[in-house]
């Protein structure tokens, strides 16, 4: 079954700067990698995601890239802010015919320094 | 749109009780899946449900443990005989049918805690 792996599970940057979130998946077979972001004691809320048919997507500040040969994805904050502070999951599904299946990476702990 | 509707958001039992949570998914999302968060951890897939059909259980405890989503009314997951180690948050999230449907949208979760 798919495996996703995420780095680092904890990172600190100063504000203004720049932070990069990797994961990998195991399964070629994978076709859709979402990012959620989940502030204290609130539900995990996508921010950004990219099909397996595009290599890198951006939304403001928000952008994700993705090298299926190599089968990683990245999420790259620019100018940080100190409310980007927040536990961000990156995920992969599987689709089938009946739907589609989706697993998680375990974690990374984002917090911006004022 | 009222997004994915859970309920209780907070549940306390004793061990040994039962404890079930609720979902009503997104109007127009046929697809439910659960998923079990312990404190400062991340997301870990339990079941993968469609309308009166369970698709993927392969995350959930064989025992003590079940979800179900009939065809009418929220899915329901189910824990028998709580014990401590089921304290967690449970979240719902659901997306639409169809094949490479994607998009998963989160509940605000259901806090168990057991004492």
């Amino acid at each position: 079954g798919e495996n996703v792996e995420q780095h680092p599970s904890t990172l600190s940057v100063q504000e203004g700067d720049s932070a990069v979130i990797k994961c990998t998946y195991s399964d070629s077979a994978s076709n859709y990698f979402p990012w959620y972001k989940q502030e204290l004691g609130k539900r995990p809320q996508l921010i950004i995601d990219i099909r397996s048919n595009v290599g890198e997507k951006k939304d403001q500040r928000i952008a994700v890239t993705l090298n299926k040969t190599a089968k990683h994805f990245s999420l790259h904050i620019t100018e940080t802010q100190p409310e980007d502070s927040a536990v961000y999951f990156c995920a992969a599904s599987i689709g089938a015919n009946y739907g589609q299946n989706f697993v998680f990476g375990p974690g990374t702990r984002l917090s911006v320094l004022p | 749109n009222a997004g994915v509707m859970q309920n209780p958001r907070h549940l306390v039992r004793r061990r040994g009780q039962e404890a079930r949570l609720r979902c009503s998914p997104m109007k127009g999302h046929s697809h439910v899946y659960w998923y079990r968060q312990l404190p400062e951890e991340g997301l870990k897939f339990m079941v993968y449900l469609q309308k009166e059909n369970i698709i993927d259980e392969s995350g959930m405890p064989k025992e003590r443990f079940s979800a179900e989503f009939p065809k009418e009314g929220p899915s329901i997951l189910r824990i028998q005989q709580v014990v401590r180690g089921d304290s967690a948050a449970y979240f719902c999230a659901s997306s639409p049918s169809g094949a490479g449907a994607n998009v998963l949208t989160f509940g605000a979760g259901s806090r168990l805690t057991v004492l």
